[in-house]
């Protein structure tokens, strides 16, 4: 099945902003968005956002997402050490009656 | 709050078969769908299935289809995982995640297919 894409790594400087981004087709992220969930090292994946910018309780406001399009983007504003983590987005792809995941982004706070 | 637990892992040879569990509490579970999600060593996420909210509809990833069993109990709060056939591609550390999101996921289990 096909999955959606993500860069695989990307490098940001402390309190800077990262933007992350996924791109899929008109059966998934074009078509009821994306979920973004961050992982950790050793850790469950986390969410973050659901439907392009829905934040679950408890997920700080420098988290904010977007979609435009088949492409859903992630934006990570005042970066800190602790933002360090593997990304990942996913969604629902109509056409496979599948849930696709992205292939994950290392963010690095350097 | 929101918990689940799998259990039901370990290493086992190829070709055998092994039942995960996923033990839920702190939500109704009846009242939503359930997936198993795996990562295999230093990988990333692959969605395994997906099961509707009183279990009549179940998808699954190519990879497992005809393999791969996912099924529930409500009156248990309990999501299973039935691996028949498992082949070493399938070492990897299996998750339970309440749908659709996923919003709320397990610690994960640990499966080693290896001979």
């Amino acid at each position: 099945q096909a999955g959606l894409t993500q860069p695989p790594s990307v490098s940001k400087g402390l309190r800077q902003t990262a933007t992350l981004t996924c791109t899929g087709n008109n059966n998934n992220v074009g078509d009821q968005g994306a979920a973004w969930l961050q992982q950790h090292q050793g850790r469950p994946p986390k969410l973050l956002s659901y439907r392009n910018n829905n934040r679950p309780s408890g997920i700080s406001e420098r988290f904010s997402a977007s979609r435009s399009g088949s492409t859903a983007s992630l934006t990570i504003t005042g970066l800190q050490p602790e933002d360090e983590a593997d990304y990942y987005c996913s969604a629902w792809d109509s056409s496979l009656s599948a849930w696709v995941f992205g292939g994950g982004t290392k963010l690095t706070v350097l | 709050q929101v918990q689940m637990v799998e259990s039901g892992g370990g290493m086992v040879q190829p070709g055998t078969s092994l039942r995960l569990s996923c033990a839920a509490s702190g939500f109704t579970f009846s009242s939503h769908g359930m997936h198993w999600v795996r990562q295999a060593p230093g990988k990333g996420l692959e969605w395994v299935a997906l099961i509707s909210y009183d279990g009549s509809d179940r998808y699954y990833a190519d990879s497992v289809k005809g393999r791969f069993t996912i099924s529930r109990d409500n009156s248990k709060n309990t999501l299973y995982l039935q691996m028949n056939s498992l082949r070493t591609e399938d070492t990897a550390v299996y998750y339970c995640a309440r749908a659709h999101a996923p919003d709320y996921w397990g610690q994960g289990i640990l499966v080693t297919v290896s001979s």
